[in-house]
């Protein structure tokens, strides 16, 4: 059973570049969620999908965000413009709800640097 | 609303001495509640989890979490770490009877075992 998997690891780009990232979640899960971790912070909440429906969107979620689950598989977050802000570690979770009960597991995370 | 409080940010301990990571929550309904690890430069991984049941619960490399309602804490505790546990430690709650199970961490308490 792999875990979790983003690509890329690590993404350097400049002001105002858009960048897409990818995550490949654990299979059979039908819940992938995505969260963004600024240095010294927890991670925090930006959306879910369950199967290929975005069921929720964080106030954090700008319109230049966008999230993608095509069949259900794995997902997508883009970028648009990207801002320095948006400079924070993005991490990919999946589950599998099962009897009232959901257990989140992490991929490693795609750390973006924006110059 | 949820919050976690995580009051440590920092927390130094000599190797095989006993620790405590302190964790409060806030949350005006029924909560599941998780310890995960976080080594530099990599994703989360879940150490714990409280569910229902047994308010006692235990990781398989000796970590122990109690659950306590009434004051609203769930403690991470090690009677005796090693310098392998050097990692920092995020403690999350999720509603329990809301639909999207969204994690809701504190800002993370960082472990240092010194030798």
């Amino acid at each position: 059973d792999t875990g979790v998997s983003q690509d890329p690891r690590h993404k350097i780009t400049k002001r105002g570049q858009n960048v897409t990232f990818r995550c490949d979640p654990i299979s059979e899960h039908n819940r992938l969620y995505w969260y963004r971790q600024t240095l010294g912070q927890g991670p925090e909440f930006l959306t879910y999908f369950q199967n290929e429906a975005q069921l929720e969107k964080s106030r954090l979620l700008s319109d230049r965000f966008s999230a993608e689950r095509p069949k259900g598989s794995f997902s997508t977050l883009e970028i648009q413009r990207t801002e320095q802000g948006d400079s924070a570690m993005y991490l990919c979770a999946s589950s599998r709800v099962a009897g009232g009960t959901d257990t989140q597991y992490f991929g490693p995370g795609t750390r973006l640097t924006v110059l | 609303a949820q919050s976690v409080t995580q009051l440590d940010s920092q927390v130094p301990v000599f190797e095989e001495a006993p620790v405590e990571l302190r964790c409060n929550y806030s949350s005006s309904v029924s909560v599941y509640l998780f310890w995960y690890v976080q080594y530099p430069n990599q994703g989360l991984q879940l150490l714990l989890k409280y569910l229902s049941g047994s308010t006692l619960v235990e990781s398989i490399n000796g970590f122990e979490a109690e659950f306590n309602k009434s004051q609203t804490s769930f403690h991470l505790r090690k009677p005796s770490v090693h310098i392998s546990d050097t990692a920092e430690y995020f403690c999350a709650v999720t509603d329990s009877g809301a639909g999207s199970y969204q994690l809701t961490f504190g800002k993370g308490t960082k472990l240092s075992v010194i030798p």
